[in-house]
Parts: structure tokens; C-alpha cells; sequence
């Protein structure tokens, strides 16, 4: 079993939609989770992250935390075309990092 | 601000041949990783330092691999001989301790 599950994709939306990206994870462990958004030639860029369970809005985002579930969620409210770009979440306890394998999202004007 | 600087940003070469590829943390930061990317095999972490010393190079593929960090401010991975199944985008990022890393934007490696 993988320490972190990511569902590649790829999805489509439309324009306004709301969006809704998972992980879940296997290593209670895990201290920081943190979402990256990565456009097509570019690195990953930080977008979120928390250390805690519970929700983290900010602006169109919100990160969420599940750490009974071992679940985290990212949701994108109105979703916009410029939002198309893989998604990966991210996991650290002290000095292990972890990296779901994306997924590739798409909204259509 | 000055994010993770890479160089270069696209190389092309022949197998056999030596890659260097090089870069510069972002100030203040004091970890620094190596990763590959592959649609394949995703983000792959390769090594990381700590105070520009080696913790954990366990993602290493092979000997031909090799990475250094003279100073806080400089890193390589060179590979030496080069493969065309090293084709891959390699990146670099940076952390303070165990907060979140920031992401260069990559080095896009052919090896023919």
C-alpha cells in the first residue's frame, strides 16, 4: 500500500463548478498536509497548507482534514479556466515527505 | 522575491554523455531536495541535505547519480553516464526545516 492514494484523473468541469480533490493516506503519523498546483512546464507551487483537521479557506480554496479518516480534500468554488492544472497533495512527519502522483483537472469555458 | 533558481532549463544530449544540472535555494532555506518526474512514476524524491549535508539518498536510481551542496546557497546532480531512461523533468526545492518545500521550475532532461 502506498502512503499516500491520489485518483490521477483526469477530470473535466465546467465553468463554476465546484470541484472536489482527494487523498487519503496511511501513516497516522503525518503532521503537515499541503496541496500544490502545477501547471503544464512549470514546478509545483505551493496552494495550501495545515497542519491540523478541520477546514482552511482561502479565497475560491478550502483545504480539509480528516486525520480520524486519514482523508484530505481540496475544494474549488466557482471554478475558473485558468484553475486547469494538476493538483498534488503532500504529506510531511519530520524528516519523510510524501507526494500523490496528481490529479490532472480541467475546466471548460 | 527569489524563488528556486534552476539551470538549465532544457538539455538535450546524447547517452553517454555527463549532465550537471544545477540550483540555487531559496535564501534562508535549509533543506534541499532533488526530485524526478515522470508521467510513469510521478514525483520521485531522489536525495535531500540538511545544512547542506546528505540525510537521505535513498531515491538515488543508481551510481551513475551523484549530488553535492559545496554551500547553502548551491547544489548539482550530475549523471555520469547518461541514459536515455533518465529522460525525465528534475526538480529542485527548498524548505526551512520541515515546512512546506517550494519548487523550482524544473530542468527538462532528453537523453538521446
Amino acid at each position: 500500500q502506498k502512503e499516500v492514494e491520489q485518483d490521477p484523473g483526469p477530470l473535466s468541469v465546467p465553468e463554476g463548478a465546484i470541484v472536489s480533490l482527494n487523498c487519503t493516506y496511511s501513516n497516522s503519523a503525518f503532521q503537515y498536509f499541503m496541496w500544490y498546483r502545477q501547471y503544464s512546464r512549470k514546478g509545483p507551487e505551493l496552494l495550501m497548507y495545515t497542519y491540523s483537521s478541520g477546514n482552511k479557506e482561502d479565497g475560491r480554496f478550502t483545504a480539509q482534514v480528516d486525520k480520524s479518516s486519514k482523508y484530505i480534500s481540496l475544494f474549488i468554488r466557482d471554478s475558473q479556466p485558468s484553475d486547469s492544472a494538476t493538483y498534488l497533495c503532500a504529506m510531511i512527519t519530520g524528516n519523510q515527505f510524501y507526494f500523490g502522483t496528481g490529479t490532472s483537472l480541467t475546466v471548460i469555458p | 522575491d527569489a524563488g528556486v533558481i534552476q539551470s538549465p532549463r532544457h538539455e538535450v544530449t546524447e547517452m553517454g554523455q555527463e549532465v550537471t544540472l544545477r540550483c540555487k535555494p531559496i535564501s534562508g532555506h535549509n533543506s534541499l531536495f532533488w526530485y524526478r518526474q515522470t508521467m510513469m512514476r510521478g514525483l520521485e524524491l531522489l536525495i535531500y541535505f540538511n545544512n547542506n549535508v546528505p540525510i537521505d539518498d535513498s531515491g538515488m536510481p543508481e551510481d551513475r547519480f551523484s549530488a553535492k551542496m559545496p554551500n547553502a546557497s548551491f547544489s548539482t546532480l550530475k549523471i555520469q553516464p547518461s541514459e536515455p531512461r533518465d529522460s525525465a523533468v528534475y526538480f529542485c526545492a527548498s524548505s526551512l526545516w520541515d515546512q512546506p518545500q517550494h519548487f523550482g521550475d524544473g530542468t527538462r532532461l532528453s537523453i538521446l
